[in-house]
């Protein structure tokens, strides 16, 4: 099975910060990446797809980019509401994997 | 609108099984592969395997053969995962997720409410 490494496991950050998480993938996926935001006690919700597509009704301040094994996910300026869990998924081939996830918290 | 919504809460004793139910409405059930991910307390989620709605065909994570049965009624627009042999270690949420595939890459667009499985003796 293909290994997401996902960093950092969890970060603070203030409001209006740029931030930025990153995802490694144990061998090449070319673009087959989403990223995905939990808040505590609700389900996942897609965040962007093929890597750097961001997904309808998600904010233009969320952007993804990378291809291969290296991909980023990053908020140009932190909003309150952005304080979440955010996971990256493979969908390359199964079994699909996530990353183990990364805290964003307030400072 | 685009729905997924999931049978309620069980507690289920070691060694039971659990079947929990996730129906679609919205759209046309057979369009769209459905995922299930768990999620245990406090941890990240976990991809368990996924059904095709047309044709009942599916896939299962090695660590979860035989031990895991997807299965759908098309008469409903209802899938289900069944888990036996349940442990302490299968207490988590339970998700569905409806998967669309756009430009030959796929993601995870709807997701249910979530089941809570509490596995205890």
């Amino acid at each position: 099975a293909i290994q997401m490494t996902q960093s950092p496991s969890s970060l603070s950050a203030s409001v209006g910060d740029r931030v930025t998480i990153t995802c490694r993938a144990s061998q090449g996926i070319r673009n087959d990446l989403g990223w995905y935001q939990q808040k505590p006690g609700k389900a996942p919700k897609l965040l962007i797809y093929a890597a750097s597509t961001l997904q309808s009704g998600v904010p233009s301040r969320f952007s993804g980019s990378g291809s291969g094994t290296d991909f980023t996910l990053t908020i140009s300026s932190l909003q309150p509401e952005d304080f979440a869990t955010y996971y990256c998924l493979q969908d390359y081939n199964y079994p699909w994997t996530f990353g183990q996830g990364t805290k964003v918290e307030i400072k | 609108q685009v729905q997924l919504v999931q049978s309620g809460a069980e507690v289920k004793k070691p060694g039971a099984s659990v079947k929990v139910s996730c129906k679609a409405s919205g759209y046309t059930f057979t369009n769209y592969y459905i995922h299930w991910v768990r999620q245990a307390p406090g941890q990240g989620l976990e991809w368990m395997g996924i059904i095709n709605p047309n044709g009942a065909g599916t896939t299962y994570a090695q660590r979860f053969q035989g031990r895991v049965t997807m299965t759908r009624d098309t008469s409903t627009n209802t899938v289900y995962m069944e888990l036996s042999s349940l442990s302490s270690e299968d207490t988590a949420l339970y998700y569905c997720a409806r998967r669309v595939v756009v430009a030959s890459t796929a993601a995870l667009d709807m997701w249910g409410q979530g089941t809570l499985v509490t596995v205890s003796s």
